[in-house]
């Protein structure tokens, strides 16, 4: 079945820089991949998706590139805003029916 | 408030025992998951349904674990004999009929096996 890696598992950066999660999968055969954001004692929320027939999408601050060769997908936030701080996950959703696969996550800290 | 829903939001109980959480999805989704998340991981995959149909279920899943959508609505959850080892934030979600793989989570069921 589908694995999903990411890194890093915590990331600091100071208000206004730019921030870079970074995920694997190991099924080629996925075609979907949200990341979703989840603040603390709250529920997980979609910020961006791509499918597998797109290579890069962007929504504000917000963009998400997908190399199918490599089985890469990452996430970039720009001009970080403290709010940004948050538990950041990545998925893959699998051929087989709807099931999605999750990474580990990863938290990020804005400082301002 | 039109999203997923989940009852109860938490629960304490004592090993041994049994429980049963309650998830009903936004109205017009046909798919709902169940997945469990601990602290500091990814929601986990438990198990999936369109309308009433249960597609798959985790390998993961043991035998005390079981759920339902007897309507193709509401969906419930059931843990048997529970462990402290079961002790998790339990999710829920739900997806449109077709065309969007979109899930939409409920804000959890926390339980605690003591």
């Amino acid at each position: 079945g589908e694995n999903v890696e990411q890194h890093p598992s915590t990331l600091s950066v100071q208000e206004g820089d730019s921030a870079v999660i970074k995920c694997t999968y190991s099924d080629s055969a996925s075609n979907y991949f949200p990341w979703y954001k989840q603040e603390l004692g709250k529920r997980p929320q979609l910020i961006i998706d791509i499918r597998s027939n797109v290579g890069e999408k962007k929504d504000q601050r917000i963009a998400v590139t997908l190399n199918k060769t490599a089985k890469h997908f990452s996430l970039h936030i720009t001009e970080t805003q403290p709010e940004d701080s948050a538990v950041y996950f990545c998925a893959a959703k699998e051929t087989s029916y709807d099931k999605v696969i999750f990474g580990p996550g990863t938290s990020l800290s804005v400082i301002p | 408030d039109t999203g997923v829903s989940q009852d109860p939001r938490h629960k304490i109980t004592k090993r041994g025992q049994n429980v049963t959480f309650r998830c009903d999805p936004i109205s017009e989704h046909n798919r709902l998951y169940w997945y469990r998340q601990t602290l500091g991981q990814g929601p986990e995959f438990l198990t999936y349904f369109q309308n009433e149909a249960q597609l798959e279920k985790s390998r993961l899943l043991s035998d005390r674990f079981s759920a339902e959508r007897p309507k193709g609505s509401f969906s419930t959850l059931e843990i048997q004999r529970t462990e402290q080892g079961d002790s998790a934030m339990y999710l829920c979600a739900s997806s449109a009929r077709t065309g969007s793989y979109e899930q939409y989570f409920g804000p959890g069921t926390r339980l605690t096996v003591t």
